[in-house]
């Protein structure tokens, strides 16, 4: 199964963009990085997913480089609602599940 | 919006004794997960259906847990006898079909406290 890597925790400055960078070195050509956001003692909210282009909805864009080994959630003007611990996961082709690993927690500052 | 639904959002057991937990997914989702999320870590799956089949559940402790999605609609976790290790959050998560374009949606958990 591809791993991911992220930092541990981020700070971003209230209506300024957060980016949360994550590695995923060995994943597979078929294999789609998703994002998801738990707010405290609430259920994971999905974000966001894409295979090879930049995407972008409501709630974020993704960044996937070209290589496909690394990625970056952008949000665009983050707000204190924002706060929350962000994964990234690689979907995993052939059982088809969302490994999660211990995720960036982001604190947006006011 | 359709939603995940959980229940109960909190439970407090005494350890060795039995309890269980009841998921019903969006509609028409083939698929079922459910995690276990102990504080401060990520979700760890411990079994996966597709429709009423078990996919996955290489990391359900079979001994004392116990899953079942009888009509492939909703479906009941249970644990007998309950451990103080198991106090955790467990959520579950269904998707339309499973597939790797098809994100999946998380209920908001149900809290489990062994005493």
């Amino acid at each position: 199964d591809a791993k991911t890597t992220q930092p541990p925790s981020m700070d971003c400055a209230e209506g300024r963009a957060a980016n949360l960078p994550c590695n995923h070195s060995t994943i597979s050509g078929n294999e789609y990085v998703y994002w998801y956001r738990q707010i405290h003692s609430q259920g994971p909210q999905y974000i966001i997913h894409g295979l090879k282009n930049n995407e972008t909805n409501e709630m974020a864009s993704l960044i996937i480089t070209e290589d496909r080994k690394s990625s970056t959630l952008i949000l665009p003007h983050a707000t204190l609602r924002d706060t929350a611990v962000y994964y990234c996961i690689v979907f995993t082709s052939g059982t088809y599940k969302y490994i999660f690993g211990t995720g960036t927690r982001l604190k947006v500052l006011a | 919006e359709a939603e995940v639904a959980q229940s109960p959002r909190y439970k407090i057991t005494e350890k060795s004794q039995a309890v269980a937990f009841w998921c019903d997914p969006i509609s028409g989702h083939a698929t079922l997960y459910w995690y276990r999320q102990i504080l401060g870590q990520g979700p760890e799956l411990l079994v996966q259906f597709q429709d009423e089949s078990v996919v996955d559940d290489s990391q359900l402790p079979k001994d004392r847990f116990s899953a079942e999605r009888l009509k492939g609609v909703d479906s009941t976790l249970k644990i007998q006898p309950a451990e103080l290790g198991d106090s955790a959050m467990y959520l579950c998560a269904s998707s339309l079909s499973g597939t790797a374009n098809t994100e999946a949606f998380f209920g908001q958990g149900t809290r489990l406290t062994v005493v």
